[in-house]
């Protein structure tokens, strides 16, 4: 399997423009992750999603993000409008079962930039 | 909800030295705590993890110890080697959920030759 694909890998935009960002998890991971990565506050849970239902987004900044995972290999996340502060990398990760019973895998990450 | 406390938050040792990360967390309803390498540029990977039924888990060079009772658990890494600078990531499952992990801020080692 190729693990993880995240894409843009790099992302440069304007603030108030919209991005998307995409993920595929790995093939019959039921569980997809999605984190942001500053310098400031670390990894941070913003939603997960457990056989394509959102379980848990109470990490989502605001009504700017929203997420979808629309079949178990596809998920996006999407920020409109962005803002300076958003820039950040964005990690998606996938498990195969319940966290605690087995490892999580990232993908490379998707660095955003918000001028 | 869980929060987790990562001490300190840089290190630097000589190559060969030991270096000891610690971490704190408030849920006692959780049960498993991994511990994550990133080297620069790169995704975070498992290195090592742990349950609640054990204290203490070694693998080669890396230990990690488990304390249920202060809320607390520990990466040690003996014979330190420069491949081993990385930024390192202790996690709590987040007990109420079992769907999530909950990282600590990181600590960045760097092992100087």
């Amino acid at each position: 399997d190729a693990g993880v694909i995240q894409s843009p890998r790099h992302e440069v935009t304007e603030m108030g423009q919209e991005v998307t960002l995409r993920c595929k998890p790995i093939s019959g991971h039921d569980y997809l992750f999605w984190y942001r990565q500053t310098m400031m506050r670390g990894l941070e849970l913003l939603i997960y999603f457990n056989n394509n239902v959102p379980i848990d987004d109470s990490g989502m900044p605001e009504d700017r993000f929203s997420a979808k995972m629309p079949n178990a290999s596809f998920s996006t996340l999407k920020i409109q409008p962005s803002e300076p502060r958003d820039s950040a990398v964005y990690f998606c990760a996938s498990s195969k079962a319940v966290v605690n019973t087995g490892e999580l895998f990232f993908g490379e990450g998707s660095r955003l930039t918000v001028l | 909800g869980e929060n987790v406390e990562q001490h300190p938050s840089t290190l630097s040792v000589q190559e060969g030295d030991s270096a000891v990360i610690k971490c704190t967390y408030s849920d006692s309803a959780s049960n498993y705590f991994p511990w994550y390498k990133q080297e620069l540029g790169k995704r975070p990977q498992l290195i090592i993890d742990i349950r609640s039924n054990v204290g203490e888990k070694k693998d080669q060079r890396i230990a990690v110890t488990l304390n249920k009772t202060a809320k607390h658990f520990s990466l040690h890494i003996t014979e330190t080697q420069p491949e081993d600078s990385a930024v390192y990531f202790c996690a709590a499952e987040s007990g109420g959920s079992q769907g999530n992990l909950i990282f600590g801020k990181g600590t960045k080692l760097s092992v100087k030759p």
